[in-house]
């Protein structure tokens, strides 16, 4: 089974409105990271959040992290057309150094 | 240009007839890894490389093989593929850090193999 899973499968928004998909893990992690990937293109880094962090920004990106409830989130205020990808968690287990493991991911489409 | 260049993009072949899928960074980077990519599951880790010479299996590795003997290469090698190994599959690296999880993971562009 996957260790990340991400929610809502897929999200339709329309431009500049908030775009929020959770990712939820099983085991406990050291850091999480988001991922971009558009329509056929490989994965794009977007943001890293380490296990001691709750929250962290990077421009109109918001990662949080609760660790207790083994979730983090990823927000994108003021969407825009060029947002619409797919977008993915990738964890690290403690105990898996070097096994990288995705969620199925979260589509969204947002609409001009 | 940092990049990691597969080959081939695309590929339509038959069952039981072996190839290599090849992966090529130009980071000098220690860490690579093989995924492939299906719909609904989003991407397994079928193998990864911490440095030359040393690969590991990820969740997905039945059917596949890999090699590491010079560090910007990593190629994944199909003896006989199934219908079953039908997807598409990303390789990547990173440098290796304290943990792979600190290091943000370069994505190549993919390669569609049909095995029909």
């Amino acid at each position: 089974s996957q260790q990340g899973e991400e929610d809502p499968q897929a999200l339709s928004i329309q431009e500049g409105e908030n775009a929020t998909m959770n990712c939820s893990y099983k085991t406990s992690i050291n850091n999480l990271q988001w991922y971009r990937q558009n329509s056929g293109r490989g994965l794009v880094h977007l943001i890293l959040i380490r296990s001691n962090e709750r929250e962290k920004h990077s421009g109109r990106l918001r990662v949080t992290l609760d660790t207790s409830k083994k979730s983090s989130s990823l927000l994108i205020t003021a969407s825009r057309a060029a947002d619409t990808a797919s977008y993915f968690c990738a964890t690290e287990t403690t105990d898996s150094w070097g096994k990288l493991q995705f969620g199925a991911g979260t589509q969204v489409v947002v609409t001009p | 240009e940092a990049q990691v260049t597969q080959n081939p993009r695309y590929l339509i072949t038959v069952t039981g007839k072996k190839l290599t899928v090849t992966c090529s960074q130009n980071m000098n980077h220690e860490y690579m890894s093989w995924y492939r990519q299906d719909p609904g599951l989003g991407l397994r880790q079928i193998y990864y490389s911490m440095n030359v010479e040393v690969t590991d299996k990820g969740d997905v590795p039945e059917g596949y093989k890999v090699s590491r003997k010079e560090k910007r290469n990593f190629p994944l090698i199909l003896e006989s593929p199934s219908p079953n190994q039908t997807s598409l599959y990303f390789c990547a690296s990173s440098p290796i850090g304290v943990r792979i999880s600190n290091q943000p993971q370069h994505f190549g562009d993919g390669t569609r193999l049909s095995i029909l």
